[in-house]
């Protein structure tokens, strides 16, 4: 089964650091893009960053530019978001998502992991 | 980077066919035909109903189609049925590996 499984939410003060983690399985990771997407409670969906499948492209969004860092280790499987100098708005709930070949759309995504800034 | 725009509502009632905008620019949805959208029910991930702006993956219905004109795309989903009420988003590539969504329609079935 094609499975995305994001972790690493948590609640935490603004100005701190926090790392997500998403593990793939069912599918060949290395193959493919990899996105992380947001979406604060009640609001709706705001891309956040990008990564080619061997990490030579990368792309964030603007309000997350020069805090978030994204990678990936296709030996594990797995994708990451390094994300420094929380702020209040950066609270939402954060879904990995594969690309789906090259047509530049999500057709996996995992449930989510919540991250909260507040203090 | 602006998100692109969607209406906040559509409905239709059972039957009926409803259309979703969404538009962009030409750094966006003008620029290439990589529109795609997703439907999200309540506390639940979106999936893909359609890519490259008329494509749909399998498994989604005929009733779910796209269109593109100049910086304007468009969902239209035909025959409405209750399980279609649901939020959608349209998602477009913005160049350079990056992407934009738009802020959401809440489809309501009648």
């Amino acid at each position: 089964e094609v499975q995305l499984v994001e972790s690493g939410g948590d609640l935490v003060q603004p100005g701190r650091s926090l790392r997500l983690s998403c593990a793939a399985s069912g599918f060949t990771f290395d193959n493919y893009g990899m996105h992380w997407v947001r979406q604060a409670p009640g609001k709706g969906l705001e891309w956040v960053s990008g990564i080619s499948w061997n990490g030579g492209s990368i792309a964030y969004g603007d309000s997350v530019k020069g805090r978030f860092t994204i990678s990936r280790d296709n030996a594990k499987n797995s994708l990451y978001l390094q994300m420094n100098s929380l702020r209040s708005e950066d609270t939402a709930l954060y879904y990995c998502a594969k690309d789906f070949g090259s047509s530049r759309a999500f057709d996996i995504w995992g449930q989510g992991t919540m991250v909260t800034v507040s203090s | 980077q602006s998100a692109l725009t969607q209406p906040p509502s559509a409905s239709g009632s059972p039957g009926q066919s409803v259309t979703i905008s969404c538009t962009g620019t030409s750094s966006d949805v003008g620029g290439y035909n990589y529109v795609s959208w997703y439907q999200q029910q309540p506390g639940k991930a979106p999936k893909l109903m359609i890519y490259e702006f008329n494509k749909r993956p399998s498994g989604v219905p005929d009733r779910f189609s796209g269109s593109k004109s100049g910086n304007t795309a468009s969902l239209t989903v035909s025959g409405l049925q209750a399980e279609d009420e649901a939020d959608y988003y349209c998602s477009s590539y913005a160049g350079s590996n990056k992407r934009v969504f738009g802020g959401g329609t809440k489809l309501s079935v009648l």
